[in-house]
C-alpha cells in the first residue's frame, strides 16, 4: 500500500476556530512532512519530522501546530488562522530520513483549507 | 537551497516525445536531482531522479548535462494522462528539505 490518505477533504474554519488536519500512511516510512501550496504555485515546505521528533520547521507562524503522535500519524492544528492562510495543505512521507540522495516522498491528495 | 529554472509552459502533441528541460546553475557537486509531477487536483508524485548518470525508469528518462547545470527530463510517448505541472527539485546528499521551482505546465494535445 503506498497511500498517504488526508482527511478532511475540505475544511471551511472561521478565524477564531481551532481545527486539525490529519495524515496517516502504513508504508513504514519515518520521515513525515507538511506542505502549503497556494494556487497555481509550487508547494511550500513547512514542517519535517524525522523519527517522530520535529527536525525541521521552515520559520512556520505559530497559529500552525504539528503532531507526529506515532510513526504512521501526521496532525497539523490549526487556531486562529487569517484568510490569507487558505490553501491546500499537503502531507508527504518517505522511507529512510537520511538516506544519501534521498528517497522518493509520496504525497497524499491534499486538504483545501479556506478560512473565512 | 540551490534554484532551479524551468519554463512555465510547454506543449506536445499525442504519443510524441516530450522534453523538458531545467537549469540549475548553482548546484553543488552532492545535490540529487529530482522530478516530481502534479496531475490536477492531485499531490505531486516522484518521477524519476539521478546525480551524474542518465537514468530510465518505467515512467521516464532523465538526462543530466556533463557539467550538471541542467539536465532534462525526457517522456518518451507523450500521453494525455501526462498533462501536469513537472517540477525539478535539488536535494541535498543528506537531509529532507525538498524545495520546490516553479515547474514547467505540460500541454498534450491530442
Amino acid at each position: 500500500d503506498t497511500e498517504v490518505t488526508q482527511t478532511p477533504k475540505h475544511l471551511v474554519m472561521g478565524m477564531t476556530n481551532k481545527k486539525s488536519l490529519k495524515c496517516e500512511q502504513h508504508m513504514g516510512h519515518r520521515a513525515m512532512y507538511w506542505y502549503k501550496q497556494k494556487a497555481k504555485k509550487p508547494p511550500e515546505l513547512m514542517f519535517v519530522y524525522s523519527y517522530e521528533k520535529l527536525s525541521i520547521n521552515e520559520s512556520v507562524p505559530s497559529r500552525f501546530s504539528p503532531e507526529c503522535p506515532n510513526s504512521s500519524l501526521l496532525n497539523l492544528h490549526l487556531h486562529a488562522l487569517q484568510p490569507e492562510d487558505s490553501a491546500l495543505y499537503l502531507c508527504a512521507s518517505s522511507q529512510v530520513a537520511h538516506r544519501v540522495g534521498g528517497d522518493e516522498q509520496y504525497f497524499g491528495p491534499g486538504t483545501r483549507l479556506t478560512v473565512t | 537551497d540551490a534554484k532551479t529554472t524551468q519554463p512555465n509552459s510547454m506543449e506536445s502533441n499525442e504519443e510524441e516525445p516530450v522534453h523538458l528541460p531545467c537549469n540549475h546553475s548553482t548546484i553543488s557537486g552532492t545535490d540529487y536531482i529530482h522530478w516530481y509531477r502534479q496531475l490536477p487536483s492531485q499531490g505531486p508524485e516522484y518521477v524519476i531522479h539521478g546525480l551524474t548518470s542518465n537514468v530510465n525508469n518505467r515512467m521516464a528518462s532523465l538526462a543530466i548535462a556533463e557539467d550538471r547545470k541542467s539536465s532534462t527530463l525526457i517522456l518518451h510517448r507523450a500521453t494525455l494522462r501526462d498533462a501536469a505541472v513537472y517540477y525539478c527539485i535539488l536535494r541535498a546528499l543528506t537531509g529532507n528539505q525538498f524545495y520546490f521551482g516553479t515547474g514547467t505546465s505540460l500541454t498534450v494535445i491530442p
